[in-house]
């Protein structure tokens, strides 16, 4: 059974930084992309970039470029994500998903069930 | 960056009613589409990708279809369980961005 289970919620304060975490399970780890979402309160959702794990390229949506930065350690089967410089504006809850390839386009089809951050002093 | 128009933003309908959720890409995205589910509280799941096929284990009640700038989510007959928010996310080209949401509430 493909599992992602992502790490704890987050109270930071401004200006800190943040590394959550996703740890994959039930499936090869470096046979798919792994995709960072931002979803903030009672909002849509934002790509924030993906991850190839098996190579660590990155492909970041340019509006979280400097903010995000997106790693794997492949011998824990684990996708990283480090959030830097942090304001209000980042409080949202954060999800990955892993990424399966169809039709040429990499579609996520296994979610975590994301990580709550709070930034506040 | 391709800009994702999803209408309306909230429908109230009753189980048994049949409904439809649109979404309309600023240009051509070559059916690069995917439909998600969101209950609340919950993470996204994936119901149609590459804009006419299920997911896996998603009913055949519900159905995408569209080609170009035009794509729309349809369900039949609905069930108390699809109560929730739906949006829509292209991957033609970076970034990937999605639709503002339906939030699809009971009558």
């Amino acid at each position: 059974e493909v599992q992602l289970q992502q790490s704890g919620p987050e109270l930071v304060k401004p200006g800190a930084s943040v590394k959550m975490s996703c740890k994959a399970s039930g499936y090869t780890f470096t046979d798919y992309y792994m995709k960072w979402v931002k979803q903030s309160h009672g909002k849509s959702l934002e790509w924030i970039g993906d991850i190839n794990p098996n190579n660590g390229d990155t492909f970041y949506n340019q509006k979280f470029k400097g903010k995000a930065t997106l790693t794997v350690d492949k011998s824990s089967s684990t996708a990283y994500m480090q959030l830097n410089s942090l304001t209000s504006e980042d409080s949202a809850v954060y999800y990955c998903a892993r990424s399966a390839l169809y039709y040429g386009s990499s579609y996520p089809d296994y979610w975590g069930q994301g990580t709550t951050l709070t930034v506040s002093s | 960056d391709i800009q994702m128009t999803q209408s309306p933003a909230s429908l109230s309908v009753s189980v048994g009613e049949t409904v439809t959720i649109t979404c309309r890409a600023s240009e051509n995205i070559y059916s690069n589409l995917a439909w998600y589910q969101q209950k609340q509280g919950k993470s996204p799941q994936l119901l149609v990708y590459a804009a006419t096929n299920l997911a896996d284990g998603v009913p055949s009640r519900f159905s995408g279809s569209g080609s170009g700038t035009q794509y729309s989510l349809k369900i039949n007959s609905l069930q108390s369980e699809d109560f929730g928010s739906y949006y829509c996310q292209h991957f033609w080209g970076t970034p990937y961005t999605f639709g503002g949401g339906t939030k699809l509430e009971i009558k």
